[in-house]
């Protein structure tokens, strides 16, 4: 089984809905992390969170949110979706106390279209 | 500003042959980078590390070498095999900064038998 899953894998939407991407994992981490990747930007950080009650901005957050539902689970949330959010989207995880430093693990990834 | 850079969006070897993938940063608080390798229709991962205290990891037909001076790192693939191919991310992080990471905008390696 995965460690770090992520719903939906493929989602086409229209301008202007609200969408929800949303990640588990069984790792055990307490760190975790939305990106983005674009053809030719490789991947670009949106938010990460370092505990349940820990939300930050990332690079590029303009037009995202995210909830930490609990320490297994982030979601992100496109509040009102626009063509430039079509993109491959990608969980990760790490641990700060346990394995090789900074190592992140990353989830299969969603293909968001926004039509 | 793109402070982690991959200057060839694509490199083609042929199988048995080395390969060599390379990094530029230009952020002299980066103390740590990380090498991630990416299928298509899979998430990156974790392929190989350097700290900035040595010059040079290995692992088994993987190495990084880090040249801190000109702010450069590479990844040699030696033999390099067609399951090598994939696009290879360069990524850096500063202990300032948490456990966070910047990533080059990634190389296509393709092996070709």
């Amino acid at each position: 089984d995965a460690d770090v899953t992520q719903t939906p894998r493929n989602r086409i939407t229209k301008t202007g809905k609200r969408i929800m991407l949303e990640c588990s994992q069984t790792k055990g981490h307490d760190r975790m992390y939305w990106y983005r990747q674009d053809p030719g930007l490789g991947l670009r950080l949106i938010y990460y969170s370092f505990d349940v009650k820990d939300i930050n901005k990332g690079e590029i957050s303009d037009g995202y949110s995210v909830s930490r539902q609990a320490q297994a689970k982030f979601s992100l949330s496109l509040e009102s979706a626009i063509p430039n959010q079509t993109a491959l989207y990608f969980c990760a995880t790490s641990d700060v106390d346990r394995g090789l430093r900074d190592t992140q693990y990353f989830g299969p990834g969603t293909r968001l279209t926004v039509l | 500003d793109q402070q982690v850079k991959q200057n060839s969006p694509s490199l083609s070897v042929q199988e048995g042959r080395i390969s060599i993938l390379n990094c530029d940063y230009t952020n002299s608080m980066f103390d740590y980078f990380l090498w991630y390798k990416k299928y298509p229709a899979e998430g990156p991962t974790f392929l190989i590390s350097i700290s900035s205290i040595k010059d040079k990891n290995e692992d088994g037909r993987f190495t990084v070498f880090l040249n801190k001076s000109a702010k450069h790192l590479s990844l040699h693939i030696v033999p390099s095999q067609p399951g090598d191919s994939a696009v290879y991310f360069c990524a850096a992080s500063a202990r300032t900064s948490g456990s966070r990471l910047t990533f080059g905008e990634g190389t296509q390696l393709t092996v070709n038998p």
